[in-house]
């Protein structure tokens, strides 16, 4: 099985851009999370969906910040503008229905915001 | 509040060494334990997991963890290290009724040939 595919895997852009990150789950999960990775403040969650909705967005930064999932099979994390502070590693990773199940994390977008 | 935590930032063994990574979470309600490594610039990749019963998990790549309840702890170990295991390591919790994984801050290590 594929696991969870990410795209771009690094984006460069400039301050002020649109910035759109992609992620598939693996077919079946029924969650899915997105993450940010900085040095300075390690993993954080920042948005999760269960079948397609939206459950906790209360780890998106800012109003900068938003994320949609049309499907099952897709979703997008946009960031309208792009700052500096944003640049970081962003993870996404699905899971199946169940609280302990485990999640699957794919190989992450490398933001770079100039 | 819920948390993990790993109190070491940096271990570094020597090849064919033993190895011991700290996790404590705090208190609650019944816990659900996981190890994940990340070499770099790579994805989380779970080593193990803990649910319940036996409280010495194995995991791939020659590791394992044991579930102290009365300690809070799910330390990490390996009897004997390789190269290859170099790597930043997170342990995780989630508890029951809850569908946020909660990250310690890692631990970044290294082996000496």
């Amino acid at each position: 099985d594929a696991g969870v595919i990410q795209s771009p895997r690094h984006e460069v852009t400039e301050m002020g851009q649109e910035v759109t990150l992609r992620c598939k789950p693996i077919s079946g999960h029924d969650y899915l999370f997105w993450y940010r990775q900085t040095m300075m403040r390690g993993l954080e969650l920042l948005i999760y969906f269960n079948n397609n909705v939206p459950i906790d967005d209360s780890g998106m930064p800012e109003d900068r910040f938003s994320a949609k999932m049309p499907n099952a099979s897709f979703s997008t994390l946009k960031i309208q503008p792009s700052e500096p502070r944003d640049s970081a590693v962003y993870f996404c990773a699905s899971r199946r229905q169940g609280g302990t199940d485990t999640q699957y994390f794919g190989p992450g977008t490398r933001l770079t915001v100039l | 509040a819920q948390s993990v935590t790993q109190p070491d930032i940096h271990i570094t063994v020597s090849e064919g060494a033993s190895l011991e990574l700290r996790c404590n979470y705090s208190y609650g309600a019944t816990p659900y334990l996981f190890w994940y490594v990340q070499s770099p610039g790579q994805g989380l990749q779970l080593l193990l997991k803990y649910f319940s019963g036996d409280t010495l998990v194995q995991g791939i790549k020659g590791f394992e963890a044991e579930f102290k309840r009365s300690q809070s702890s799910f330390n990490l170990r390996k009897p004997s290290v390789h190269w290859s295991d170099a790597a930043e390591y997170f342990c995780a919790v989630v508890y029951s009724g809850y569908n946020k994984l909660i990250f310690g801050a890692g631990t970044r290590l290294a082996v000496h040939p």
